[in-house]
C-alpha cells in the first residue's frame, strides 16, 4: 500500500531556533499534501494544504511565516518551524493525496516536537 | 463552519461485545466519510470510508450512513482489546478541489478483557 515516510519522529530543540520536518511518499506520487497539528488529547487541526510546485494555502491563525511550507516535487513535503517557541510544541502529521484518488489519504507518522 | 461533532467517551465495552461509535456533521452537502483510529503516540490510521446511504461492512467493522440525518456511524463487532484506541471521525466536503477532511475530536473506546 501507499506510504508516506515522515521524519524525524521526534526532536527536541531550544527556543528560537528553527526545526525542518520532512514527508516523502514512497510508491506514489503525492499531489495534494496536509499538514496537520494535534495537541494532547485534541483532534487534528488542519495547518495547511501544499499542491506540488503551488504556494501552501493557510487555514485561518496560522502564521505561514512561521510555519514554511515547501512542495517542490510529486514525492517530497516540508514544513520548517521557524523561531520556535514553547507553545509550538505539538504532534506535527502530513497527510498525502495521490491524484486521482479522493478515499482514505496516507498519513505519516507525525513528529514529536518540544520546544525547551 | 464546518463542523465534526463526535463524544469524547471513553466508551468502554467488555471484550467480545459490539462498540458503537457515533458521529454527526453539520455541512449538509458533504460526500465522503471516513473512520480512522489513533493509537496514543501514533498517527490516524484508515479504517473505513463511505460514501453512500446505507451499511458498509470490512471484517468485523460496520460503517453506516445517513445523509438524511446527517449522522455516521462505526460498529466494532467481537470487540477486542487491541481494538481500544481514539476513533476519529472525518468528513470530505464536496466540489471541485475539495479535498480537504474536517476531524472530529474523537472517541477513545476501552476494550475491557
Amino acid at each position: 500500500g501507499a506510504v508516506v515516510s515522515q521524519h524525524p519522529s521526534w526532536v527536541i530543540c531550544k527556543s528560537g531556533t528553527s526545526v525542518k520536518i520532512e514527508c516523502r511518499s514512497l510508491d506514489f506520487q503525492a499531489t495534494t499534501m496536509f499538514w496537520y497539528r494535534q495537541f494532547p488529547k485534541q483532534s487534528l487541526m488542519l495547518m495547511a494544504t501544499s499542491n506540488e510546485g503551488s504556494k501552501a494555502t493557510y487555514e485561518q491563525g496560522v502564521e505561514k511565516d512561521k510555519f514554511l511550507i515547501n512542495h517542490a516535487s510529486l514525492t517530497l513535503s516540508t514544513l520548517t518551524v521557524t523561531s520556535a517557541h514553547p507553545e509550538d510544541s505539538s504532534f506535527y502529521i502530513c497527510s498525502a493525496r495521490e491524484a486521482g484518488i479522493n478515499y482514505g489519504y496516507t498519513f505519516g507518522s507525525g513528529t514529536r516536537l518540544t520546544v525547551v | 463552519q464546518k463542523e465534526v461533532e463526535q463524544n469524547s467517551g471513553p466508551l468502554s465495552v467488555p471484550e467480545g461485545a459490539i462498540a458503537s461509535l457515533n458521529c454527526t456533521y453539520s455541512d449538509r452537502g458533504s460526500q465522503s466519510f471516513f473512520w480512522y483510529r489513533q493509537y496514543s503516540g501514533k498517527s490516524p490510521e484508515l479504517i473505513m470510508f463511505i460514501y453512500s446511504n446505507g451499511d458498509k461492512e470490512d471484517g468485523r467493522f460496520t460503517a453506516q450512513l445517513n445523509k438524511a440525518s446527517q449522522y455516521v456511524s462505526l460498529l466494532i463487532r467481537d470487540s477486542q482489546p487491541s481494538d481500544s484506541a481514539t476513533y476519529l471521525c472525518a468528513v470530505r466536503g464536496w466540489g471541485a478541489g475539495s479535498y480537504q477532511l474536517t476531524f472530529g475530536k474523537g472517541t477513545k473506546l476501552s476494550v475491557i478483557p
